[in-house]
């Protein structure tokens, strides 16, 4: 079964930064790309970036570029995201998502991590 | 970067047959087999119910349904359930790595 458990998630000021990690188990992790997903109250879901298995390839949604940064430890099946200069709007429920395989869909999704960046 | 667009709400009565559209543009929905669709009931983890346009993951019941014409994807639930009640959400491939959500509908069995 796969089994997805983010954590690193809490409340932080505006302008300081986080760092969500993302336990995988059940499934051989580096044969799939990996997302990090948000959905910001009230709000909708936010796609926030991608890595494919080996990380060449990376992709970030315009929100968060230069701002964010995807990485995953194959040998530690593990995936995690580095949330710098925090804003309030970052705010969000984090979900750390399994690809159906390179890239193509959101497959398995964790129970996700609350993120509050507030003063 | 823009988010998929999606009508922010659909209703029918139950039995009933709606249909959820999603237009893109020729850089994400049109330009690649790549549009699945996520049923989210509050509080719970979003659930992949179409992938890849027009493929139903094992599971999923055989009353939901994709399809794509052009730039626009859509998604078809037939005989309407109160359980169908949630908010669905397209997402596409967007090339360079680079993907993007619709923004939401939700779904009302009156």
């Amino acid at each position: 079964e796969v089994q997805l458990v983010e954590s690193g998630g809490g409340l932080v000021q505006p302008g300081r930064s986080l760092r969500l990690s993302c336990s995988a188990s059940g499934f051989t992790f580096d044969d799939y790309a990996m997302h990090w997903v948000r959905l910001v109250p009230g709000k909708g879901l936010e796609w926030l970036s991608g890595i494919s298995w080996n990380s060449a390839s990376i992709g970030y949604a315009d929100s968060v570029k230069g701002r964010f940064t995807i990485s995953r430890d194959n040998a530690k099946n593990s995936l995690y995201l580095q949330m710098n200069t925090l804003r309030t709007e970052d705010t969000a429920l984090y979900y750390c998502v399994k690809d159906g395989r390179w890239f193509r869909d959101l497959y398995s999704w964790g129970q996700g991590t609350l993120v509050t960046v507030s003063s | 970067q823009s988010a998929l667009t999606q009508p922010a709400s659909v209703s029918g009565s139950p039995g009933q047959s709606i249909t959820i559209s999603c237009t893109g543009s020729d850089s994400d929905v049109g330009s690649y087999t790549l549009v699945s669709w996520y049923q989210q009931h509050p509080g719970k983890v979003p659930k992949l119910m179409i992938s890849e346009d027009i493929k139903r993951p094992s599971g999923v019941s055989n009353r939901f349904s994709g399809s794509k014409s052009g730039n626009t994807a859509s998604l078809t639930i037939s005989g309407l359930q109160a359980e169908d009640e949630a908010d669905y959400y397209c997402f596409s491939y967007a090339g360079s790595s680079i993907f993007l959500f619709g923004t939401g509908t939700k779904v009302s069995v009156i």
